[in-house]
């Protein structure tokens, strides 16, 4: 099965700095990459995704990057404000299906500092 | 939030009981899941479901069963609750790889 490695565990910025979480995935033939934002006693929220046909994706203060040949993944939020505050997850699926049986990372508590 | 509900939000029980948590969604979505997330192990998928009755076990299975008899209800069933089933469970529902999650199952087995 996939096997999707994150990190780091932890990430404290100063608020205004940029922040960056990297995954790594064991299949490649893996398509489809997502990310989860899940605030403190919520929902996972998914904030942004990325096919394997693309190298990055943004929206407004957030990108994700694709490296498909290191099989890595990252997140990418940019000037960062308080409300970024959240433990992060990415997750991939096993390549070959049509539904989304997804690995998830081991998440990474972001603390923004005000 | 995708139009997805879980029931009840919180419940403790007592080990050795039968429990039933119920997921609903509004969306008519194929697929759902459920996921348990525990400190240090992030979200594990236990069962997920492709369609009305067709169902699978996912990574973290043993101890939970699923139904399925109506596209918009995904029932997790605990056969005999036990302390290591203490856990906030999700579920989940979309289409393709895309998945929305409902808010969350805080279960306590004492």
């Amino acid at each position: 099965g996939e096997n999707v490695e994150q990190h780091p565990s932890t990430l404290s910025v100063q608020e205004g700095d940029s922040a960056v979480i990297k995954c790594t995935y064991s299949d490649s033939a893996s398509n489809y990459f997502p990310w989860y934002k899940q605030e403190l006693g919520k929902r996972p929220q998914l904030i942004i995704d990325i096919r394997s046909n693309v190298g990055e994706k943004k929206d407004q203060r957030i990108a994700v990057t694709l490296n498909k040949t290191a099989k890595h993944f990252s997140l990418h939020i940019t000037e960062t404000q308080p409300e970024d505050s959240a433990v992060y997850f990415c997750a991939a699926p096993p390549g070959g299906t049509s539904y989304g049986k997804l690995t998830f990372g081991q998440g990474t508590i972001l603390t923004v500092h005000p | 939030d995708a139009g997805i509900t879980q029931s009840p939000r919180h419940k403790v029980t007592e080990t050795g009981t039968p429990v039933t948590l119920r997921c609903h969604q509004t969306e008519n979505h194929r697929y759902m899941y459920w996921y348990r997330q525990d400190p240090g192990h992030g979200l594990r998928l236990i069962h997920y479901s492709y369609g009305v009755k067709d169902t699978d076990k996912g990574e973290v299975s043993d101890g939970y069963s699923v139904s399925r008899s109506k596209t918009e209800d995904f029932l997790l069933t605990l056969e005999s609750a036990t302390s290591s089933q203490t856990s906030v469970y999700f579920c989940a529902a979309g289409e393709g790889n895309e998945q929305f999650f409902g808010p969350g199952t805080r279960l306590t087995v004492l």
